[in-house]
């Protein structure tokens, strides 16, 4: 079945220590978003691609970073994760053809991220 | 800046009676919403998506209206089973916006007793 993956599912890193959160899809989708959901709250986007253009939200800190290396895959960089940081990190994907034109988003079952 | 809030923030009903949900926006001018169920620890299920245009859509026992003029949406459930249980968020995405960002609602946790 088409779908959007997340690896891991948890994950467990160190204050202060780098960390890689992995989403890839079989949707074929153009666009790849990442959110960030802290404890009973909503979900935050944080950036995503359409296609190959990266779009950052501007309270998005600086501490995140993403790479698409091709459609199928976008990574999630967080350089020096901090207490705070600890949440459920989402991928979702969307096809997008025109970008004035909206669609269902598809939503992976997350990482979820604890910081030591 | 768009706010979207959801009311109750948790719901519990016997099995059986009919779930409403309550999702209310800022700013009317959406190109879409979304309503969508998340279970524990796992990732969101999109339910529904009504554009802008429409009124309704309807999807099994799932039936959603939107309002645009009035900034509101509800999810209704017809005959809850304990299978719903799970907490709702509804999210809308602004007109004409590059890469359909999503504002989502805090979301309604619903408890349906057997």
């Amino acid at each position: 079945d088409a779908m959007v993956i997340q690896n891991p599912r948890y994950q467990v890193t160190q204050f202060g220590k780098p960390v890689t959160l992995s989403c890839s899809q079989t949707l074929n989708h153009n666009v790849m978003y990442w959110y960030q959901q802290k404890s009973s709250q909503a979900p935050k986007l944080l950036f995503h691609y359409y296609d190959k253009d990266f779009n950052n939200e501007a309270d998005t800190p600086d501490n995140f970073q993403s790479r698409r290396p091709n459609t199928s895959f976008c990574f999630l960089d967080i350089r020096s994760p901090g207490l705070g940081d600890a949440a459920m990190y989402l991928c979702a994907t969307s096809i997008i053809p025109r970008k004035t034109y909206t669609d269902t988003q598809y939503f992976g079952p997350g990482t979820r991220l604890t910081v030591l | 800046k768009q706010e979207v809030t959801q009311i109750p923030a948790a719901l519990s009903v016997p099995e059986g009676e009919n779930l409403v949900l309550n999702c209310s926006f800022t700013d009317s001018a959406i190109y879409n919403l979304q309503w969508f169920r998340q279970d524990p620890g796992k990732g969101l299920t999109s339910l529904l998506l009504i554009q802008s245009s429409q009124r309704e859509q309807t999807s099994g026992r799932l039936n959603a209206s939107l309002d645009k003029s009035s900034g509101r949406s509800t999810l209704y459930i017809a005959a809850s089973q304990p299978g719903d249980s799970a907490t709702y968020l509804c999210a809308v995405s602004p007109f004409k916006a590059a890469g359909n960002k999503l504002t989502f609602g805090g979301g309604t946790r619903v408890l349906v007793k057997p």
